[in-house]
């Protein structure tokens, strides 16, 4: 169980294009999506929490007009990157989780996740 | 914000050989959860630890929570090369955001 998928797993596109990725959740209602980014050797850096039907809120540094998140439904986020460039670059991970029957949030389980590659 | 340190930051083990890594928070952490994300891949969830002073163990790993709760390490037993990865620790905050530690990448020499 708890399955996120994650889509699409690599983009390469050229400087200025809009990509978005898609998170699912397969087998469970996710009450909150994340979307994290890592670059290569580093750490997970948290971009911006989605609960669903409402506004995703946004870390400190992370630009809301550039990485527009939409968390439509209960099982479905997406992360759409306006219009790329260079340092965009990176290995974009979403996860999710939900609340558990005593009303605790269960660990959060990742998806695959995404290889940008803007050129 | 709330920040974990993690380290060391690389571990080269011969297979066979133990390995720790360790995580440390200036404040007192609500929870410690771990992570291993394989090379290429996503982090896979591994365990939470709640309370003051917990120890849970998988197989040949020891996870511990400090009496404190600001400070978890996790130990694998005569490693293996399928243990290769890096192993995060991360802290929950409010709204269950999590911070994760700088990740220690453990390579396996069979």
């Amino acid at each position: 169980g708890a399955v996120v998928s994650q889509h699409p797993s690599w983009v390469i596109c050229k400087s200025g294009t809009s990509v978005k990725i898609e998170c699912r959740s397969l087998d469970f209602q996710a009450t909150t999506m994340f979307w994290y980014r890592q670059f290569p050797k580093q750490s997970l850096m948290l971009m911006a929490t989605s609960n669903e039907g409402s506004k995703a809120t946004y870390e400190q540094g992370v630009e809301k007009d550039k990485f527009l998140i939409n968390h439509a439904s209960l099982t479905l986020s997406t992360l759409t990157v306006t219009s790329a460039h260079p340092e965009d670059s990176s290995f974009y991970i979403c996860s999710a989780s939900w609340t558990g029957d005593l009303g605790g949030n269960q660990p959060q389980h990742f998806g695959d996740g995404t290889r940008l590659s803007i050129l | 914000g709330q920040q974990v340190m993690q380290i060391p930051q690389y571990q080269h083990v011969q297979e066979g050989e133990d390995f720790t890594t360790y995580c440390n928070s200036s404040t007192t952490l609500s929870n410690i959860q771990w992570y291993k994300q394989r090379p290429g891949g996503h982090p896979v969830f591994l365990i939470q630890l709640v309370k003051s002073g917990e120890v849970k163990k998988q197989k040949r790993l020891t996870f511990q929570f400090g009496e404190a709760k600001k400070n978890s390490s996790l130990h694998i037993t005569a490693t293996q090369t399928t243990d290769v990865g890096t192993y995060f620790c991360a802290s929950e905050t409010s709204g269950s955001r999590l911070t994760f530690g700088e990740g220690t990448q453990l390579t396996v020499n069979p």
